[in-house]
């Protein structure tokens, strides 16, 4: 079964930083394209950052220089590690394999991060 | 890049039709077949409904269905189910490298 699960998210203070991981089975993530979408309370859904088996690397303006996206090839994880967090950072965030805009899926459970004083 | 436009809210009786409606620009719905929908219910994850404008994914109702016109894309439900209540999310490929993707407002369908 092909299956995407979300974990290291929590509460940060404001200017800390948190390693999201994201752990597959049943399909390889160096192999695919992988994003990450966030959803802030009661909010809509954004991009915001893309892997490519390739290992380019793309990020929404309003993380860029502060997240850095990465995967771990022998774990079969990707992970999300985000610095210098803001209150709105705070959301779900979600993994999800990406076919080059032929939509997301499968999506993780997602992953609560809170910041906040 | 702004986020694409959806109706707010879309509802109707069990085995009703309805259309969501998502509109963007000639950089984003309007450039690539590239639009994609998705189901959300409460607390969960969201569900790739349609992808590449059209497209069902194995094991999706073919009561979903997706078209597109110039710059804006939509979803039709038939046959309008109680469990087809939720939360609804178009998105694009765009032309710019950031974002990459941008996201609908969001619909919430509700089954009367």
């Amino acid at each position: 079964e092909v299956q995407l699960v979300e974990s290291g998210g929590g509460l940060v203070q404001p200017g800390g930083s948190l390693r999201l991981s994201c752990a597959a089975s049943g399909f390889t993530v160096s192999s695919n394209y992988m994003s990450w979408v966030r959803q802030a309370p009661g909010k809509g859904l954004e991009w915001v950052s893309l892997i490519y088996s390739g290992g380019n690397t793309y990020y929404a303006d309003s993380v860029k220089g502060r997240f850095t996206i990465s995967r771990d090839n022998s774990k079969n994880t990707l992970y999300l590690q985000m610095n210098s967090l803001r209150a709105e950072d705070t959301a779900v965030y979600y993994c999800a394999r990406d076919f080059s805009g032929a939509g997301f899926d499968p999506w993780g459970q997602g992953t609560l991060v809170t910041v906040s004083s | 890049q702004s986020a694409l436009t959806q109706p707010a809210s879309v509802s109707g009786s069990p085995g009703q039709s309805i259309t969501i409606s998502c509109t963007g620009t000639s950089s984003d719905v309007g450039a690539y077949n590239y639009v994609s929908w998705y189901q959300q219910h409460p607390g969960k994850a969201p569900k790739l409904m349609i992808y590449e404008v059209s497209n069902r994914p194995s094991g999706v109702s073919n009561r979903f269905s997706g078209s597109k016109s110039g710059n804006t894309a939509s979803l039709t439900i038939s046959g309008l189910q109680p469990e087809d209540e939720a939360d609804y999310y178009c998105s694009s490929y765009t032309s710019s490298s950031t974002p990459l993707y941008v996201f609908g407002t969001g619909t919430k369908v509700t089954v009367l």
